[in-house]
């Protein structure tokens, strides 16, 4: 089936470091979402990606859908504490269905 | 924007007894829900999908009669854990499409433990 691979696994950065992660398939996706989600919580929508190419920022975040619809990136510039917690890259599959990588955990150290 | 309310929060409950995760999509239609089961330190996992006045599809090694479905309306999607056992502890997550913000939202989930 469909598999999303995240890196990196985790993360320990300084606050005001920027960050960057990466999402790749093996297959094609239309669609890329990229979520964050707290402990005990669900995932909230970051910023969702339609077209190969597209950047798209939403404040101190961006993300770039892949040329290829293979891959995505995430960047998160001047992080704070509250930028802790688990990355999430999905895909939308051609049945609808959102298909989730791995996660990438953050931490950030004050 | 468009929230899904999900209830309850967390519940524990005896191994044998019946659990009943209600997901309700407050200012939109949601014809279609997703449930998700999260394990520690994982990511979401696809369960099924449940479609307003149709059966519900689940993915593949996932019980439908343990994990039963309903899309009672177009705002209520229901999940029923049957039968609880220990291994079923997790946290349960729905989410439905909304067309008009070309999103999917999510509910806030239920830590369900059994113990």
């Amino acid at each position: 089936g469909q598999q999303l691979n995240q890196s990196p696994q985790s993360m320990f950065i300084q606050e005001g470091e920027d960050v960057s992660m990466n999402c790749t398939s093996s297959s094609i996706f239309n669609t890329w979402l990229w979520y964050k989600q707290d402990p005990g919580e669900g995932p909230v929508l970051l910023i969702a990606l339609y077209k190969a190419g597209e950047l798209t920022s939403n404040g101190r975040l961006t993300a770039q859908f892949g040329i290829t619809r293979k891959d995505s990136f995430l960047n998160i510039s001047a992080s704070i504490p509250s930028d802790v917690g688990i990355y999430f890259c999905a895909g939308l599959s051609s049945y609808d269905k959102v298909i989730f990588g791995p996660g990438t955990s953050l931490s950030v150290i004050p | 924007g468009a929230v899904v309310s999900q209830h309850p929060s967390r519940v524990i409950c005896k191994s044998g007894t019946s659990v009943k995760i209600e997901c309700r999509s407050l200012d939109f239609q949601a014809t279609t829900m997703f449930w998700y089961r999260q394990f520690p330190k994982q990511s979401l996992m696809l369960m099924a999908t449940s479609n307003e006045g149709s059966k519900a599809t689940y993915e593949q090694g996932v019980e439908k009669d343990k994990f039963l479905i309903n899309h009672a309306s177009l705002t209520l999607s229901t999940l029923t854990v049957t039968s609880a056992h220990p291994e079923d502890s997790s946290f349960y997550i729905c989410s439905a499409p909304d067309r008009a913000v070309s999103g999917y939202t999510f509910g806030s989930g239920t830590r369900l433990t059994v113990v």
